[in-house]
């Protein structure tokens, strides 16, 4: 079974530009989570999405949005790039059981590494 | 909010020694993962244990989960360079998300 795939692997903006970025989940995982990485505040939560509906959200500024389409696909964007935007953008998706509720086990991609100029 | 600490940040130890990890809270967990994440890649799920007082053994890994499941640990023996890595704990707590800890990075020379 192929594993969660992300792309692209690497991007360069500069700042004020807006991005986006896609995932492709495991076959049959119907939640998809997006995790930013960064040194100095580590693996923070940014949404999940199910079912095409954003079921959890972190705590990141309006700029940062995402969708999921009806194959599980997920994108995210993020639009007024600033200089700390800058991390690897991890994306995870998980199995659901019966009744919606994610059994929390994430499978990572291997993230897209963002830099902002 | 729900937090999870983890000790040390950084570990640099020579092949063959042991080491713990340590991952504390003051709030309970439903359940909580070990990942091991390499450079340039995402995290890799370990294992889960969800019911406190729990040890679960991976080769010469031994995680074990606290009685109140407030916190966790990993115990390498016999640490080889393959080991070496970012590890992070991940709690499910109250919500459906997940919450990581601040990251163990373990250096393990040859």
């Amino acid at each position: 079974k192929a594993g969660v795939t992300q792309t692209p692997r690497y991007l360069i903006k500069t700042r004020g530009q807006q991005v986006t970025l896609s995932c492709s989940p495991i076959s049959g995982h119907r939640s998809v989570s997006w995790y930013q990485q960064t040194p100095g505040q580590g693996l923070q939560f940014l949404f999940e999405y199910f079912s095409e509906t954003q079921r959890n959200k972190g705590n990141f500024p309006g700029r940062f949005s995402g969708r999921q389409f009806s194959n599980s696909r997920s994108e995210m964007n993020v639009s007024t790039l600033e200089l700390g935007d800058s991390a690897l953008y991890l994306c995870a998706s998980s199995l659901v059981l019966a009744g919606g509720s994610s059994y929390n086990e994430q499978f990572f991609g291997p993230g897209t590494r963002l830099t902002v100029l | 909010t729900q937090l999870l600490e983890q000790s040390p940040q950084f570990l640099s130890i020579q092949e063959g020694e042991n080491l713990t990890v340590y991952c504390n809270s003051s709030s309970v967990f439903s359940s909580l993962q070990w990942y091991r994440q390499e450079p340039g890649e995402g995290p890799v799920l370990l294992v889960t244990v969800v019911t406190g007082g729990e040890v679960k053994k991976l080769k010469r890994l031994t995680f074990q989960f606290g009685d109140a499941r407030k916190d966790s640990s990993l115990h390498i023996t016999a640490a080889q360079p393959g080991d070496t890595g970012l590890y992070l704990c991940a709690g499910a707590g109250n919500t459906d998300k997940l919450i990581f800890g601040t990251g163990t990075r373990l250096q393990v020379f040859p």
